[in-house]
């Protein structure tokens, strides 16, 4: 089976850094992505990793290790409009069929 | 460039009556194509998925369908609602045979049912 796990929550300050954790059990693994998805809309794509390492993008980063399931998101410079669920989703498969496995996100807060 | 598009944006239905929810891809061809729904608070769980034209497979059991009658237009149906079908209806599609394409929502139906 497919298990991804985030935090429900986090709350942080306006202008501060925030890391955004995430573990997977897969019974595959060709990739992981982040989306973003503010309250009442649809989720936006914002990263992907198939390797180890960092991927940089702008003010977001992700980081993966593939050999401990784990991923993280790092939100810089936070900004009041970064308050949205984030969402952490395992693509197991290598078929055409790309199906993706989403955790229930985490919601961050930015307060001022 | 490519662009999806799901309607309609809200819906109140009552219990017992039929569904239809449709989405159309614009800008690409042969794309793969999703239905996902989330319940409040929670992630998406992932519902009916195509490959292809009359190509569906189902993930859970369940008293909705789908349907592909052209390349790039999904369907979600259901002959009679339940209350437990009430939430967040998404439809997305993604490049077929790409493991790095993201997946590409619409802007998603609020589905009540009562």
């Amino acid at each position: 089976g497919q298990n991804i796990d985030q935090p429900t929550e986090m709350t942080a300050t306006e202008g501060a850094i925030v890391q955004i954790n995430c573990t997977y059990q897969t019974s595959g693994f060709n990739g992981l992505f982040w989306y973003q998805q503010h309250a009442g809309e649809a989720p936006t794509f914002l990263s992907y990793n198939v390797l180890d390492g960092l991927e940089e993008k702008g003010r977001f980063s992700s980081f993966l290790s593939r050999s401990k399931g784990y991923s993280y998101l790092l939100l810089k410079e936070l900004q009041m409009k970064d308050s949205a669920s984030y969402l952490c989703a395992v693509r197991p498969y290598n078929t055409n069929a790309g199906k993706s496995t989403f955790g229930d996100g985490t919601t961050l807060t930015v307060k001022p | 460039s490519q662009t999806i598009h799901q309607w309609p944006a809200t819906l109140v239905q009552p219990v017992g009556s039929p569904l239809s929810l449709e989405c159309t891809v614009e800008g690409t061809s042969n794309p793969n194509l999703y239905w996902y729904r989330q319940a409040a608070g929670r992630g998406l769980q992932l519902l009916f998925y195509s490959v292809g034209i009359g190509q569906i497979s189902s993930e859970v059991p369940q008293n909705l369908s789908a349907s592909r009658p052209q390349d790039r237009q999904f369907i979600l149906s259901s002959k009679k609602l339940l209350l437990s079908d009430s939430g967040f209806y998404l439809c997305a599609w993604s490049v077929q045979a790409s493991t790095n394409s993201p997946l590409h929502f619409g802007n998603g139906t609020r589905l009540t049912v009562t």
